[in-house]
């Protein structure tokens, strides 16, 4: 199975502050997604990152306050930019693989924000 | 697009007994589907999943699903929950082109003695 490491594992942040998350995998792939967990909800995706473009965000998410990048095709970047209570979440990276259809998820980066 | 729609948040069920979780989907391609096990505070477990062929899918802890294409779903079954199975289970859709996968709202299992 695909090894997706995130970093941070988790972090307490002060409001108006911005943190960057991390996604590396073991090889290399194409598409990569970012996925927002609330407290007590469901998983919601923000956006679609492919590596040579801009990413691709869903509605209800804009780039300036989730900036992401895509240097290469083993690495992608999520920043929460001037964070509020309401950011407080769980962050996850996801990619596809092996094509099979199946997403492999990272172990998540949980934020509170005070 | 894609969408997801789990028909019940919450099912209490005592130990012992069956359960089904209902899932149904809409989209307008050929679909990948997928189950997901929550534990409280720990992360995303995959159940089970719907790929081709077989349309009865077998997943772990004993959990399988149906996939019905006529109608559109894709509910997850157990013949017999134990408490430990109290957790919050995902259904999610993901088109066949690459595209992301799309959650549903979630259902609470609760399992009681």
């Amino acid at each position: 199975s695909a090894v997706i490491s995130q970093k941070p594992s988790r972090d307490i942040c002060q409001r108006g502050t911005s943190l960057t998350i991390q996604c590396q995998v073991d090889s290399q792939v194409t598409m990569m997604f970012w996925y927002r967990q609330q407290p007590g909800q469901s998983l919601t995706l923000i956006a679609t990152a492919n590596q040579g473009s801009e990413a691709t965000y869903e509605s209800g998410f804009v780039i300036d306050k989730f900036p992401i990048s895509r240097p290469n095709l083993t690495f992608s970047t999520l920043t929460v930019s001037n964070m509020s209570p309401e950011d407080s979440s769980i962050y996850l990276c996801s990619v596809d693989r092996d094509n099979t259809g199946e997403l492999f998820f990272g172990e998540g980066s949980r934020l509170t924000v005070l | 697009a894609q969408s997801v729609t789990q028909l019940d948040s919450q099912v209490p069920v005592f130990e012992e007994a069956p359960v089904e979780l209902r899932c149904n989907y809409s989209s307008s391609v050929s679909v990948y589907l997928f189950w997901y096990v929550q534990y409280p505070n720990q992360g995303l477990q995959l159940l089970l999943k719907y790929l081709s062929g077989s349309t009865l899918v077998k997943g772990i802890n004993g959990f399988e699903a149906e996939f019905n294409k006529s109608q559109t779903s894709f509910h997850l079954r157990k013949p017999s929950v134990h408490i430990s199975d109290t957790a919050e289970y995902f259904c999610a859709v993901r088109g066949q082109a690459g595209t992301a996968l799309i959650f549903g709202k979630g259902t609470t299992l609760s399992v009681s003695s």
